[in-house]
């Protein structure tokens, strides 16, 4: 069966700290593969995506992630976070069927 | 333009009744997705609707859980005879046919309390 994992369930980062946030999944055909980010009291809305060519997609609010197949990984990383960027963030993995298959989300927590 | 909806925001209810929660995705969306996030977990697939073809409902946890689509348009996950296991958030997203990629939009959610 088709698993995420995001081994970091909880980070806290200061203000211009780099971030990376590690996704899995298992999964040995064609993937199709998300960040969702859940800001506090919102919804979840869609931060970057990866369906094919360049491994390296960015996204918004200056975020961005790398496909390594060879590792079925698809990190989420940001060069400075800021106090905004306070929220859960779910990596997501379409496999074969139409759903989506999420992770246990991580939260990251930015200190001013 | 307008998102998805689902009402009701908050619902409460005593073990053992229905309860019955409503979704309106995004207009011309033709997939509908349920899903469930327990406290502490990741979303869990339910059930994914699809136009007129027939429902995909290999992530529906038990007999008591079911859902109705109109056409393309509002979807109802009803669950009988409440359980406190199914306290959770439950999430709808919808999705376009003409989208490649398949993204997904989600609703503000309906947090369940089974008391």
């Amino acid at each position: 069966a088709q698993s995420v994992s995001q081994h970091n369930h909880h980070v806290i980062l200061s203000e211009a700290a780099s971030l990376e946030l590690g996704c899995n999944y298992s999964y040995g055909g064609t993937v199709n593969l998300f960040w969702y980010v859940q800001y506090p009291g919102q919804h979840l809305q869609l931060l970057l995506k990866y369906f094919s060519g360049d491994p390296l997609v960015k996204g918004i609010k200056g975020f961005e992630a790398e496909f390594i197949k060879s590792k079925f990984s698809f990190n989420l990383r940001k060069p400075s976070v800021q106090w905004s960027d306070t929220a859960e963030y779910f990596c997501a993995v379409r496999a074969g069927a139409n759903n989506l298959f999420f992770g246990t989300g991580t939260r990251l927590t930015v200190i001013p | 333009g307008a998102g998805v909806s689902q009402s009701p925001s908050n619902k409460v209810t005593e073990k053992g009744k229905d309860v019955e929660l409503r979704c309106d995705p995004i207009s011309g969306h033709t997939a509908l997705y349920w899903y469930r996030q327990r406290l502490g977990q990741g979303l869990e697939f339910l059930i994914y609707f699809q136009g007129n073809s027939a429902p995909d409902k290999s992530g529906l946890p038990s007999d008591r859980f079911s859902a109705e689509r109109t056409g393309e348009s509002v979807s109802t996950l009803t669950i009988q005879r409440t359980q406190q296991e199914d306290s959770a958030v439950y999430l709808c997203a919808s999705s376009s046919a003409w989208d490649s990629s398949y993204e997904q939009y989600f609703g503000p959610g309906t947090r369940l309390t089974v008391t």
